[in-house]
């Protein structure tokens, strides 16, 4: 079975401050990883994802996240957060068999101006 | 971009009433989802499909039915609506083909059962 745990619901930063979300996943074979946002009201939109290859992947807006096998992690960070980067932030896992794709519970992101 | 359309986008319905939900897609994806997401629980898969005539079920299907008549359409029927599935629901589609690629989402239905 596959999972996505993102075990902060709610992170406050300052503007400027860097930002680190976390995402721990549950699965056998080699994971097809993503991280998603929502704004108000939207549907969700890719910041960036990761097959193989560079464990580092850059996204939009300055975002990038690390993949660790090791620790079945893939933290997503940003140097200088933004006002307008507050949102929910989702991680997400995709079975390279089945293609199906799970979300984590979500990561609640406001930044203080 | 993939367009992922879903209506209707807001829908009120009765306890016991049949629901239909829609979803259409303009990129030829092969696979398509039905997720809803609440408060605490984030996003749930509820149905999902390989290709026309195919359905396949998600981490929660109870009181949920998909239908996928062709390549671009898939709906989630709900038979016998009731307020606890009050939600927000999110149609979204995605490629087989390549092996490292994302899903596109629709805007979302907010569907209220009374």
């Amino acid at each position: 079975a596959q999972s996505v745990t993102q075990p902060d619901a709610r992170v406050t930063v300052s503007e400027g401050a860097s930002l680190q979300l976390r995402c721990k996943y549950s699965y056998s074979a080699t994971p097809y990883l993503f991280w998603y946002v929502q704004y108000p009201r939207q549907g969700l939109q890719l910041l960036l994802k990761y097959y193989s290859g560079d464990p580092v992947v850059q996204g939009v807006n300055s975002f990038e996240a690390e993949f660790s096998k090791s620790n079945s992690s893939f933290h997503l960070q940003k140097a200088s957060v933004h006002w307008s980067d507050s949102a929910v932030y989702f991680c997400a896992l995709r079975s390279s068999n089945t293609n199906k794709v799970v979300f984590g519970t979500g990561t609640r992101l406001q930044v203080l101006p | 971009e993939a367009a992922v359309t879903q209506s209707p986008r807001n829908k009120v319905a009765v306890t016991g009433g049949k629901v239909t939900l829609s979803c259409n897609q303009t990129n030829n994806h092969n696979n398509m989802y039905w997720y809803r997401q609440d408060t605490g629980h984030g996003l749930r898969l509820i149905h999902y499909s390989y290709g026309a005539g195919s359905t396949e079920k998600g981490d929660i299907p109870d009181g949920y039915k998909a239908s996928r008549p062709s390549q671009e359409n898939f709906s989630l029927i709900l038979e016998l609506a009731t307020p606890s599935q009050t939600s927000v629901y999110f149609c979204a589609s995605g490629d087989a083909r390549g092996a490292n690629t994302e899903v596109f989402f629709g805007k979302g239905t907010r569907l209220t059962v009374v």
